[in-house]
């Protein structure tokens, strides 16, 4: 059965540096999204996209947050700056009907 | 505000019993209601989605209900087995402006012991 991957799985990284996170969808999806779950709390939505651009964003999606679809089949998020608060699980997800498909998350930690 | 809460925040019980999980959403205009299972760690998996028509949709031994008039859903996990130890999440969506704006629950915190 065809899976949303996400790399890395881990990443650690110092304050302040830029990181990307890594999807790749479902084949045939046309929506994509990004979550975070800080530990301990809920899932957080963060921006969804579809045909190329943002479609909706929350307020958590600020100017250090950008996404990009650079090819037929990645789709990246990344994080300019990052600061401490940053560190959480962040989750892909993809759908073309109703049902989102979540990837298994990368965990990032900001030291 | 749009609100999504849940209960039990967590529960333990003996392998083979059944239980019953709660969600009450504020959300609004209604679009869909999914419950998901998120084991640790690990990405949500959808377990039922029910739109506004729907009371009742069942997946194995998850059954899920929903009553939009008084706006609660709940998850019933029959002879549950040491596998549902997870997190059990309700998601609501709300269409605006043709998009989809989804609001998580906390989740409830299953444990199932032997």
């Amino acid at each position: 059965e065809p899976e949303v991957t996400q790399t890395p799985s881990h990443q650690v990284t110092q304050m302040g540096q830029e990181v990307i996170l890594r999807c790749v969808p479902i084949s045939n999806h046309l929506y994509f999204y990004w979550y975070r779950q800080i530990l301990g709390q809920k899932v957080e939505f963060l921006v969804s996209f579809y045909n190329n651009e943002i479609s909706e964003k929350s307020e958590i999606f600020d100017d250090q947050f950008s996404v990009e679809r650079p090819d037929g089949s990645n789709f990246t998020l990344k994080i300019r700056s990052t600061k401490l608060e940053d560190s959480a699980m962040y989750f892909c997800a993809s759908k073309v009907q109703e049902t989102q498909y979540f990837g298994p998350g990368t965990r990032l930690l900001v030291l | 505000k749009n609100q999504v809460e849940q209960s039990p925040q967590s529960l333990i019980i003996l392998e083979g019993k059944n239980c019953t999980l709660q969600c009450n959403y504020t959300v609004s205009p209604f679009s869909n209601l999914r419950w998901y299972k998120q084991d640790t760690g690990r990405g949500p998996v959808s377990l039922t989605i029910m739109t506004f028509s729907e009371n009742t949709k069942s997946n194995g031994r998850y059954t899920a209900t929903l009553d939009a008039d008084t706006k609660q859903s709940s998850l019933h996990i029959t002879a549950s087995q040491l596998s549902d130890s997870a997190s059990y999440i309700c998601v609501v969506s709300q269409n605006s402006g043709g998009y989809q704006k989804v609001t998580f629950g906390i989740g409830t915190k299953l444990q199932v012991i032997p």
